[in-house]
């Protein structure tokens, strides 16, 4: 069955102070994993889509990595304005739909 | 714009009364998707569409109907809603169900008392 985890659950930063949300699968084979950001009030956003081990994305403050097992998304002097929930979902081969996380929900204290 | 739009995006309605909550979007995607996020359970799909009058079982479809019946628009249908149905929906669109982001609009809040 496929399964998403992501810890922590919730994570404060001091504006500046670099951290790593993590992200970890399980599938029958991966066809894809998905980073989105959904603000309150507010449908997920699309940041990334990572498609094989070893593969990274960058844009602005965040950097995302996977491996065979899980994802990170490293976000690098954060400002207050990156506080927002965090999903991660994945896409398995044959699969037409994705699975999601409950997310990480960041804050990031000026 | 390119976007998803969802209305209501408040609804307060009681038990077994019948209601409709539209989603359309405006850039022309195969793939259509309504989720349910629930505090702990993330999101999760009720139904999808490839295409138009393609419609499939998501993870958690019992109380629901879609229908597509056009490219643009893609509309969930309870019937009789149950008060176990109370949460936050978004519909969502894109090109494909292959490796194509998801567009999600911003939200209904259903409430069934």
């Amino acid at each position: 069955e496929d399964q998403v985890t992501q810890s922590p659950e919730a994570l404060r930063l001091q504006e500046g102070e670099s951290s790593s949300l993590n992200c970890s699968y399980t599938v029958s084979g991966l066809r894809g994993l998905f980073w989105y950001r959904q603000d309150p009030g507010k449908g997920p956003e699309f940041l990334f889509t990572l498609y094989s081990a070893g593969e990274e994305k960058e844009k602005e403050r965040l950097k995302a990595t996977l491996t065979k097992k899980e994802s990170f998304l490293h976000i690098t002097a954060p400002k207050p304005e990156d506080s927002a929930t965090y999903l991660c979902a994945v896409q398995a081969t044959g699969a037409n739909n994705l699975f999601f996380g409950t997310g990480t929900r960041l804050t990031v204290i000026p | 714009e390119a976007q998803v739009t969802q209305n209501p995006r408040y609804l307060i309605t009681v038990t077994g009364k019948k209601l409709t909550v539209t989603c359309s979007q405006n850039m022309n995607h195969e793939y259509m998707s309504w989720y349910r996020q629930d505090p702990g359970l993330g999101l999760r799909q009720i139904y999808y569409s490839m295409n138009v009058e393609v419609t499939d079982k998501g993870d958690v479809p019992e109380g629901y109907k879609v229908s597509r019946k056009e490219k643009r628009n893609f509309p969930l249908i309870l019937e009789s809603p149950s008060p176990n149905q109370t949460s936050l929906y978004f519909c969502a669109s894109s090109w494909s169900s292959y490796n194509s982001p998801l567009h999600f609009g911003n939200g209904t809040r259903l409430t069934v008392t």
